[in-house]
């Protein structure tokens, strides 16, 4: 069974601040996802990494792939209270396979 | 929107109770999942579809049943409710089953069992 884990389990800063968060597995995945749920919502797709190494922008937020492509971060930069949620990493290990969801880092972004 | 919704959005029922939760989407799409959301544990999948009256067991599907009989409608059946079953149940879909392709959840049922 491919597991996911997350760290910080908790996480709760300063508006303007930077932050990051991993998730990590033994296990080689062909892809990986990172969501963000909001309270009383379902995840919400934030980004899809596919290549070992691979870095990707979305505004204030950077995704990497580890290079094994067993692992992956998160990292927000000048973080706002609108950042406040839930994040969720999903890994993939091949065609037609369900993806595997790690437990999640909860953020807490003060104003 | 994104095409997906549940029903009900809150649900109370006693233990031993029959309860059949409700995911409808628009979006045409083959694949369609349930997950149970509980603290700790994250999200972890119950039954999913890959067609109609294609599906397939989840890593948690003891005591859940499941039934797709359109491609719109996947229905996510407790037999008999037990208290361990009290959690949050979302839906999710997926047009297809690569690596590449996102999923796409609803806004959860809260089921309480008392």
């Amino acid at each position: 069974t491919q597991l996911l884990e997350q760290s910080p389990q908790f996480l709760s800063i300063q508006e303007g601040e930077n932050l990051t968060v991993y998730c990590n597995s033994s296990s080689v995945f062909s892809s990986l996802q990172w969501y963000r749920q909001e309270p009383g919502e379902g995840p919400v797709l934030l980004v899809t990494v596919v290549t070992g190494g691979e870095v990707k922008k979305l505004k204030r937020l950077t995704f990497q792939f580890g290079d094994a492509r067993k692992d992956s971060s998160l990292h927000i930069t000048a973080a706002q209270p609108g950042d406040t949620g839930l994040y969720l990493c999903a890994g993939g290990a091949r065609y037609g396979q369900n993806f595997v969801f790690g437990p999640g880092t909860r953020l807490s972004v003060l104003p | 929107d994104a095409g997906i919704t549940q029903s009900p959005r809150h649900k109370v029922t006693e233990t031993g109770t029959p309860v059949t939760l409700r995911c409808h989407q628009t979006e045409n799409h083959r694949y369609m999942y349930w997950y149970r959301q509980d603290p700790g544990h994250g999200l972890r999948l119950i039954h999913y579809s890959y067609g109609v009256k294609d599906t397939d067991k989840g890593e948690v599907s003891d005591g859940y049943s499941v039934s797709r009989s359109k491609t719109e409608d996947f229905l996510l059946t407790l037999e008999s409710a037990t208290s361990s079953q009290t959690s949050v149940y979302f839906c999710a879909i997926r047009e297809q089953g690569s690596a590449n392709y996102g999923y796409t959840f609803g806004s959860g049922t809260r089921l309480t069992v008392v």
